[in-house]
């Protein structure tokens, strides 16, 4: 059965802390992603990486960087974090190749509060 | 840039009624189009995706879509509604890059008894 598993279902953390958030896909995915999702908002890419060490912005990076150092891990760090980074925050993995074939896979969310 | 609106953030159907969650794209060619479920505390799980095969698109827990061009639409429909369906779809599209998909802001689904 193939899997993408997140570091942590909750998470609590102060203003100003780093945070990190872990997530692992067992299916040699080439591309891995991270949203965030907030009620109304839909999900919204932060930042996804299609290689090795490689990364992309998203639509809202801004207050985030991330880590790809091996194939099955992609990292979202999150700085210094503040209460509007509250949030679910989703990791998702699909494979390299286009159209039909890139359907995402996704991890079970981690829910992030900021304090 | 590719897009996708779904019309009604909430839809509230009786069990055993139809569910037709509506989806219209942007226009691209070929558009690859998805529908995605979420239950509660989970991520998102592939419901069906369009792959030009066939404009009647079967997928998993008796939901279909049909893909209609010239409305540029992709609706999700059930024909009977049953509890388990209590959940948050997102209709998505895959952008002109190939790498990322853009979803839709969600329709959650509420069954009644």
């Amino acid at each position: 059965d193939v899997k993408v598993t997140q570091s942590s279902r909750y998470l609590v953390k102060r203003t100003g802390e780093k945070v990190f958030l872990e997530c692992v896909q067992d299916m040699d995915h080439e591309n891995m992603f991270w949203y965030r999702q907030d009620p109304g908002l839909g999900l919204r890419l932060i930042y996804f990486s299609y290689d090795v060490k490689m990364k992309e912005k998203g639509d809202i990076p801004e207050g985030y960087s991330v880590s790809r150092e091996k194939k099955e891990r992609f990292s979202l760090i999150l700085e210094s974090a503040s209460t509007n980074q509250t949030s679910m925050y989703l990791c998702a993995s699909s494979r390299h190749r286009g159209g039909s074939y890139n359907e995402q896979f996704f991890g079970p969310g981690t829910r992030l509060t900021v304090l | 840039a590719q897009s996708v609106t779904q019309l009604g953030s909430h839809v509230s159907v009786s069990e055993g009624a139809l569910v037709l969650l509506r989806c219209n794209y942007s226009s691209s060619v070929p558009p690859y189009l998805f529908w995605y479920v979420q239950y509660p505390n989970q991520g998102l799980q592939l419901l069906l995706k369009y792959t030009s095969a066939a404009t009647l698109v079967k997928g998993i827990n008796g939901f279909e879509a049909e893909f209609k061009k010239s409305e540029t639409s992709f609706h999700l429909t059930k024909p009977s509604a049953h509890m388990s369906d209590a959940a948050e779809y997102f209709c998505a599209v895959i952008d002109t890059g190939g790498f990322k998909t853009i979803f839709g802001a969600g329709t959650r689904l509420f069954v009644k008894a």
